[in-house]
This record gives structure tokens, C-alpha cells and sequence, in this order.
């Protein structure tokens, strides 16, 4: 089965740089997601990770190292409507690309003034 | 495009009583997914359909059922409800090659 490792809550203030880190245990690798969900309203994407490396949209960027089961979300330049609560996904099913998710347990993220 | 839509938003069952969760899409997705969220949980496959007639089990499929008899359409239906199905259920789609979820507004159901 497919399990993720992610921490609970981080802290930080605006104009920071915050990282969430996300570890994970496949049966196989399709590639790394991460999604944003304010306030429990719809989760929405935010990147997605396939081969290792850093991939950067915006303010938000990316990081995934295959041989350690490890990826990371970097967010920059934070503002207040970043908080948020921060999932990493793996994809439930072999060579069945968009069919599901396995999430892990989410991060909520506090930004102060 | 309306994306993806659910209904109802709300919903109080008592316990034993039935009912369908409402899942539609308008972006001619292929696959669309189940999902329920509780506090602390994250979010947690139920069912998943890959097309039209072909549906597979997720994560926590028990006390749930799902059919897919258009590409639109994926309700969800619980046969007897129980307290512990007391949730936000959210209901997800994507299209064909890609990992990106396009999920729905939510319906929170509260079973007493």
C-alpha cells in the first residue's frame, strides 16, 4: 500500500519562505501532487512532480528526490491568504494516470503579520 | 463550464437511513473519484471510476456503493447510514494522462 509522511502545522510569518516536507511509501512511483484546500473548501492543484527536481509556479515551487521517497513545497514571498491547509498525493493505481489519489494527512499553515 | 458540481451541500441522515450523494462534470473527464475528509485524516479514496460501466474500490470503500453509467455522472450511495459516515465527502475528476484533480465544492453529511 501507499502511506505519507507530512508534518501537522508550520508557522511563519508574511514574506517568509516555508518549506513542507512529505515523505512517502508506494508499491510503485507515478509522481508526487500537492494541493491547497482554505478552510475546507475543494482541495485544488498546485504541482505535480514526476522525475526528480525542482519545478517552480510563481511564488510556489516543488522538490522531488526519488531515491530518498522525499519531495518538498517551498512557498515564497508569503501573504496571509497562504494560509492553508497543504496536501502531498501519490496516484492509488499503476499506469492509471488522474484515476485517484492516495493524500497524505495535510499540513496547515499559519502566516502572521 | 460548471467543473464539478455536488448536491446537496448539507445533508442530516439518521442512522439506518439511505440516500445518493450527487457527483456531476461537465469537462468530458474520464475519471472521477470519491473521496471522504475528516478532521486530521486528510483526504481518503472511497471509490474511483476510470470510464462509463468500470468502477474500482479506494482506500475505505465499506458501507458505500458507486455506479458510473455516463461519463458525467458518478453519485455515490450510502445503503444504511452510520455515525461514523459523518463526514465531508468530496467528489473529484480528471481527465485522461494526467494526475490533476478537479474536485467539487463538498457535501457535509452529519449522521445522528
Amino acid at each position: 500500500g501507499q502511506s505519507l509522511e507530512q508534518p501537522s502545522e508550520v508557522t511563519a510569518v508574511e514574506g517568509a519562505i516555508v518549506q513542507i516536507n512529505c515523505t512517502y511509501q508506494t508499491s510503485g512511483f507515478y509522481g508526487l501532487s500537492w494541493y491547497q484546500q482554505h478552510d475546507g473548501g475543494a482541495p485544488t492543484f498546485l504541482s505535480y512532480n514526476a522525475l526528480d527536481g525542482l519545478e517552480e509556479t510563481g511564488r510556489f515551487s516543488s522538490f522531488l528526490s526519488r531515491s530518498d521517497s522525499y519531495g518538498y513545497l517551498l512557498l515564497q514571498e508569503l501573504q496571509m491568504k497562504d494560509s492553508a491547509s497543504y496536501f502531498c498525493a501519490v496516484r492509488a493505481m499503476a499506469n492509471q494516470a488522474g484515476t485517484a489519489l492516495i493524500f497524505g494527512k495535510g499540513t496547515t499553515l499559519s502566516v502572521s503579520s | 463550464n460548471a467543473g464539478v458540481t455536488q448536491t446537496p451541500k448539507f445533508q442530516v441522515l439518521k442512522t439506518g437511513q439511505s440516500m445518493t450523494l450527487q457527483c456531476a462534470q461537465d469537462m468530458n473527464h474520464e475519471y472521477m473519484s470519491w473521496y471522504r475528509q475528516d478532521p486530521g485524516m486528510g483526504l481518503r479514496l472511497i471509490h474511483y471510476s476510470v470510464g462509463a460501466g468500470i468502477t474500482d474500490q479506494g482506500e475505505v470503500p465499506n458501507g458505500y456503493n458507486v455506479s458510473r453509467s455516463t461519463t458525467e455522472d458518478f453519485p455515490l450511495r450510502l445503503l444504511s447510514a452510520a455515525p461514523s459516515q459523518t463526514s465531508v465527502y468530496f467528489c473529484a475528476s480528471s481527465p485522461t494522462g494526467t494526475d490533476t484533480q478537479y474536485f467539487g465544492p463538498g457535501t457535509r453529511l452529519t449522521v445522528l
